[in-house]
């Protein structure tokens, strides 16, 4: 979708193993939210950021780290990955007066 | 926790036919959104009522807010195939610098041609 990227789109990777996934925007918001979305759960809200270096836990927070040095990205990582931390995991921005826009998603398995 | 839940889990019509979806909460919101997710996709957002507001239209979709009893419907008129896709409720319960919505789980809105 324009204005907001995900990276990468699709991961396998294997339990206990570092994972880090990126939300890139062009839009210049100020807001950017990280989601999981699962089967009969619908999505949850992981962490988000209100600025640069301004982010606080949501919802669905633990085993999970985020960072925003810079205005444009703002990273979801999964210092030691789990099983029931397969998902997929959408980002979101935000500008003033303005709803939500989600990205396309990150499927993410871990094995 | 959930703040929204969507009324049905699924639901299928024929082309042409009306939608009704429903969505009730449980904590006061400032106002509240209807997004729409087809398959693979992230959501896409469709329409938002503040919590003053009683009934709003976007082209077919109306959506309604009842804060006395906590409830919102969304109503898709005359459907199309197109319109098949999963549809969640969001509530914003913003009160200060940061707004945060809470989903519910979404419908499953099948339109058959």
């Amino acid at each position: 979708d324009a204005g907001i990227t995900q990276s990468p789109r699709h991961k396998v990777t294997e339990t206990g193993t570092p994972v880090t996934l990126r939300c890139h925007q062009t839009e210049n918001h100020r807001y950017m939210y990280w989601y999981r979305q699962d089967p009969g759960h619908g999505l949850r809200l992981i962490h988000y950021s209100y600025g640069v270096k301004d982010t606080d836990k949501g919802e669905v927070s633990d085993g999970y780290s985020v960072s925003r040095s810079k205005t444009e990205d703002f990273l979801l990582t999964l210092e030691s990955a789990t099983s029931s931390q397969t998902s997929v995991y959408f980002c979101a921005i935000k500008g003033r007066d303005q709803p939500q826009h989600f990205g396309d998603g990150t499927r993410l398995s871990i094995l | 926790s959930q703040q929204g839940e969507e009324d049905p889990q699924a639901l299928s019509i024929q082309e042409g036919e009306n939608a009704t979806m429903n969505c009730s909460y449980k904590t006061s919101i400032n106002n509240l959104q209807w997004y729409r997710q087809n398959s693979g996709r992230g959501l896409v957002h469709l329409i938002l009522i503040r919590s003053n507001e009683r009934e709003k239209h976007s082209g077919r979709l109306r959506v309604t807010l009842d804060t006395s009893k906590k409830s919102s419907s969304l109503l898709i008129t005359a459907s199309r195939a197109a319109d098949t896709a999963s549809y969640f409720c969001a509530t914003d319960a913003w009160t200060g610098a940061n707004s945060k919505l809470t989903f519910g789980k979404g419908i499953t809105l099948s339109v058959r041609p």
